[in-house]
């Protein structure tokens, strides 16, 4: 079974740029998880989808970042623009459903703004 | 809201010795999970162990084993026989039972180092 595909695993960009990562969940999975990993800390939570619908978006910055998740399979996460304060990684992850299942991540894209 | 802190930001071990890991949690929910994920150099997140908090029984994976004190909020991780492959960093998390909150609520990890 494959696992949690991102892409780029990398990503560097000037401020004021736009980018989009990009999560492909494992086959089956509904719900759908967006972190932010800044450096030093934890993973926090930024979205998360059951199937197409955002069902938690409260720590998402709606005035840059937007989310989309179509027909409930794979899900893009946009910044525009971009500010040197959203270096982080950031982390996909999905489950079956939301409910005690195991969440399963992703290796992460690394974005650095500069 | 929850908040989950790690207090031992590295620790290290010789190889094939035991070593654990601290982590404190607070929460006014009766019903909740805690987990703990591994985070090597690739970044991907796995899942270690996890604990119900109505099991009293503390959860045991092979050489991962915890000691969860519901009372003191205190979920730490015992690692056995510590092997090079163990080096990481090593979050802790919680996760409310309640329908319609899944997300998880992560510590600032600890990295650990395995001496050979």
């Amino acid at each position: 079974e494959a696992g949690v595909v991102q892409s780029p695993r990398y990503k560097i960009i000037e401020k004021k740029q736009p980018v989009a990562f990009w999560c492909n969940p494992i086959s089956g999975h509904n719900t759908l998880y967006w972190y932010r990993q800044n450096l030093g800390q934890g993973p926090e939570l930024l979205i998360r989808y059951e199937n197409e619908e955002a069902v938690d978006d409260s720590q998402l910055p709606k005035d840059r970042f937007s989310a989309e998740r179509l027909k409930g399979v794979d899900s893009t996460l946009k910044i525009q623009p971009a500010e040197l304060g959203d270096s982080a990684v950031y982390l996909c992850a999905s489950s079956r459903d939301g409910s005690y299942n195991e969440q399963f991540f992703g290796p992460g894209t690394r974005l650095t703004v500069l | 809201a929850q908040t989950v802190t790690q207090s031992q930001p590295e620790m290290s071990v010789q190889e094939a010795e035991t070593v654990t890991l601290s982590c404190t949690y607070d929460t006014s929910e009766s019903d909740y999970y805690l987990f703990w994920y591994k985070q090597p150099p690739s970044r991907q997140m796995i899942l270690v162990i996890r604990q119900e908090a109505y099991k009293q029984q503390n959860a045991t994976e092979n050489r991962f084993s915890v000691n969860f004190q519901k009372a003191a909020k205190s979920f730490s991780l015992k690692i056995s026989d510590s092997q090079l492959g163990d080096a990481a960093m090593y979050f802790c998390a919680y996760r409310s039972a309640g329908f319609g909150n899944e997300k998880l609520t992560f510590g600032t990890g600890t990295r650990l180092t395995i001496i050979p």
